[in-house]
């Protein structure tokens, strides 16, 4: 079953505003990483943060992992219209597997 | 220093042929893994592969569907006698270790007449 779950489904904004993107999990973790998606294209690795880490930044991003709730979120700060994407969450469980699963995703749109 | 690299990019095939996918990882990289997309959704995991076993399967389904990562070669996905609802966008990824982040390829898109 799908681990991750995203929201909103669906985001637009105005560019130079703050995106925020939510993602909720089922199971214990190693790791949660967030992907971009653009359209028709293939994934392109965003941020990785452990379980044993609260909050990560990277550039324009920041993300936080509350592991007790079992979510994370993605603030994209000072947004610009080649941000529009799709922002994909997965999770790495502790099984022995290392496989990531992934959420269905949060589609932003930013508004020149 | 090449991405992982898929081809073809576009696939189209009409009930009841196979179709192969094919991934060459990055370089240096040993595990593989292949997911499938529906449009408007999320990736969902097929198989991860490191050379010449399989890891996990679990994401497969049980019948048509095969995958291999031989000893020299590129990763495969075959899927036999395709149907309707195998139309979607197959992604390979690679990574160097089994854990941590994911280097993707551009896609695979089947369109199943």
């Amino acid at each position: 079953s799908q681990q991750g779950e995203e929201d909103p489904q669906a985001l637009s904004i105005q560019e130079g505003e703050n995106a925020t993107m939510n993602c909720s999990y089922k199971t214990s973790i190693n790791n949660l990483q967030w992907y971009r998606q653009n359209s028709g294209r293939g994934l392109v690795h965003l941020i990785l943060i452990r379980s044993n880490e609260r909050e990560k930044h990277s550039g324009r991003l920041r993300v936080t992992l509350d592991t007790s709730k079992k979510s994370s979120s993605l603030l994209i700060t000072a947004s610009r219209a080649a941000d529009t994407a799709s922002y994909f969450c997965a999770t790495e469980g502790m099984d022995s597997s290392y496989k990531l699963i992934f959420g269905s995703g949060t589609r932003l749109l930013v508004r020149p | 220093n090449a991405g992982v690299m898929q081809n073809p990019r576009h696939l189209v095939r009409r009930r009841g042929q196979e179709a192969r996918l094919r991934c060459s990882p990055m370089k240096g990289h040993s595990h593989v893994y292949w997911y499938r997309q529906l449009p408007e959704e999320g990736l969902k995991f097929m198989v991860y592969l490191q050379k010449e076993n399989i890891i996990d399967e679990s994401g497969m389904p049980k019948e048509r569907f095969s995958a291999e990562f031989p000893k020299e070669g590129p990763s495969i996905l075959r899927i036999q006698q395709v149907v309707r609802g195998d139309s979607a966008a197959y992604f390979c990824a690679s990574s160097p270790q089994g854990s941590g982040e994911l280097f993707f390829g551009e896609g695979s898109r089947l369109t199943v007449l």
